[in-house]
């Protein structure tokens, strides 16, 4: 089966510089990448995703890469706000209407003001 | 908000105990995916439903069951319930099945929080 993994597991960065949080899959038949972040006492929010026949998608601040090659792929935050401090989880599906999502253990991204 | 609705959002039971679980999907949403969050195994998928009817299943114990009514409303029954249960328990929903564009976006729940003593 799909495995995810995400590093580092935590990270701290300083308000206004840019986060990159990485995730490794080893299913090499995966085709959607989703990325969620989940806030204290709440549920994962969907903040962005990616297909396989895309290598990059950008939304204002957010973006995620994938290489295909190297079955990894990246969310990339810029210009970082304490409001981003959450636990930020990627996941992978492979095809298939019964295919699950796999998720990534998580990672906690801590913005220092 | 995702849209998606859970209750309760506290339980607190004693082992050997039943409870239920219920969730709401967002207003369209055929599909209803249940997963489980623990601090050590992260978020696991437990089980799909799409109209009705079990699609996929992951690593949901026997004691658990769950389905998906004709309003397409879920429940997640857990049985014989033990120390490890305590968990979050989420539900998700999406359009359709995996593969169809925008019909696989899955948008979760704000969870149910069990503890079992």
């Amino acid at each position: 089966g799909e495995n995810v993994e995400q590093h580092p597991s935590t990270l701290s960065v300083q308000e206004g510089d840019s986060a990159v949080i990485k995730c490794t899959y080893s299913d090499s038949a995966s085709n959607y990448f989703p990325w969620y972040k989940q806030e204290l006492g709440k549920g994962p929010q969907l903040i962005i995703d990616i297909r396989s026949n895309v290598g990059e998608k950008k939304d204002q601040r957010i973006a995620v890469t994938l290489n295909k090659t190297a079955k990894h792929f990246s969310l990339h935050i810029t210009e970082t706000q304490p409001e981003d401090s959450a636990v930020y989880f990627c996941a992978a599906r492979d095809t298939g209407a019964n295919s699950k999502l796999t998720f990534g253990k998580g990672i906690t991204l801590s913005v220092r003001p | 908000d995702s849209g998606v609705t859970q209750t309760p959002k506290h339980l607190i039971t004693a082992t050997g105990q039943r409870v239920t679980l219920r969730c709401s999907p967002r207003s369209g949403d055929l599909s209803v995916y249940w997963y489980q969050q623990s601090l050590d195994q992260g978020l696991q998928f437990l089980i799909q439903y799409y109209n009705g009817e079990e699609r996929a299943k992951g690593n949901i114990l026997e004691r658990f069951s769950a389905q998906q009514f004709p309003d397409l409303h879920s429940e997640l029954n857990l049985s014989s319930l033990e120390l490890g249960d305590s968990a979050l328990y989420f539900c998700a929903s999406s359009l359709g099945l995996a593969g169809e564009m925008l019909a696989d976006e899955q948008f979760f729940g704000p969870g149910t929080r069990l503890t079992v003593l």
